[in-house]
């Protein structure tokens, strides 16, 4: 079984550029959640998504946003990049559909603005 | 929302010994305490969890405690190895439902020294 994966695995953008950062969960599973994870910090929570709905959003501005596809797959878009969302962006997957599951994470996609 | 705390940001400890990692949260209602090792440059790796109908879950040299009355949550690791070097971070979630983004602690960059 393939684990969660995520693409690119590094990206380099310039100030005010939009990225698109990409992941597919874990087969079965059918939430994909967004961190961001700032050098030297822990994940922060940015998004999650059941089932192709919003479920949940963290304090991130509206530059960010995602969305959930029919096969579960999920895409993170950031508008307008700022300096400051240079970080690794991390997808989760859980949830199968019997229940709540453990969450796995990719590899990341490693995020950097000049 | 939830606050999770982790003490201490790092831990030095010779091979073979001890290590406990704490952490603390404000939401009563968060259900899932999970850990995870995050090795440099790698995804973090879900190690052991526990939910909070139970006080206590051992996994080899690895064992995670629950208060909830206290509403805090440590991780322990006997006979330390030089490999269990690493950043763990502690998690908290209200899991059950649909939902269920984690909220992490700032991590603890542990140290063992052969």
């Amino acid at each position: 079984d393939a684990g969660v994966t995520q693409s690119p695995t590094h990206l380099i953008k310039t100030r005010g550029q939009h990225v698109t950062l990409r992941c597919s969960p874990i087969s079965g599973h059918k939430s994909v959640s967004w961190y961001q994870q700032v050098l030297g910090q822990g994940p922060q929570f940015i998004f999650q998504y059941y089932e192709k709905e919003e479920r949940g959003r963290g304090n991130f501005p509206d530059r960010f946003s995602a969305r959930q596809f029919p096969n579960y797959s999920s895409e993170l878009n950031v508008n307008a990049l700022l300096l400051g969302d240079s970080a690794l962006y991390l997808c989760a997957s859980s949830w199968k559909g019997g229940g709540p599951t453990e969450a796995f994470f990719g590899q990341g996609t490693r995020l950097t603005v000049v | 929302g939830e606050n999770v705390e982790q003490h201490p940001s790092t831990l030095s400890v010779q091979e073979g010994d001890s290590a406990v990692i704490k952490c603390t949260y404000s939401d009563s209602a968060s259900n899932y305490f999970p850990w995870y090792k995050q090795e440099l440059g790698k995804r973090p790796q879900l190690i052991i969890d526990i939910r909070s109908n139970v006080g206590e879950k051992k996994d080899q040299r690895i064992a995670v405690t629950l208060n909830k009355t206290a509403k805090h949550f440590s991780l322990h690791i006997t006979e330390t190895q030089p490999e269990d070097s690493a950043v763990y971070f502690c998690a908290a979630s209200i899991s059950g439902g649909s939902q269920g983004n984690l909220i992490f602690g700032k991590g603890t960059k542990l140290s063992v020294k052969p």
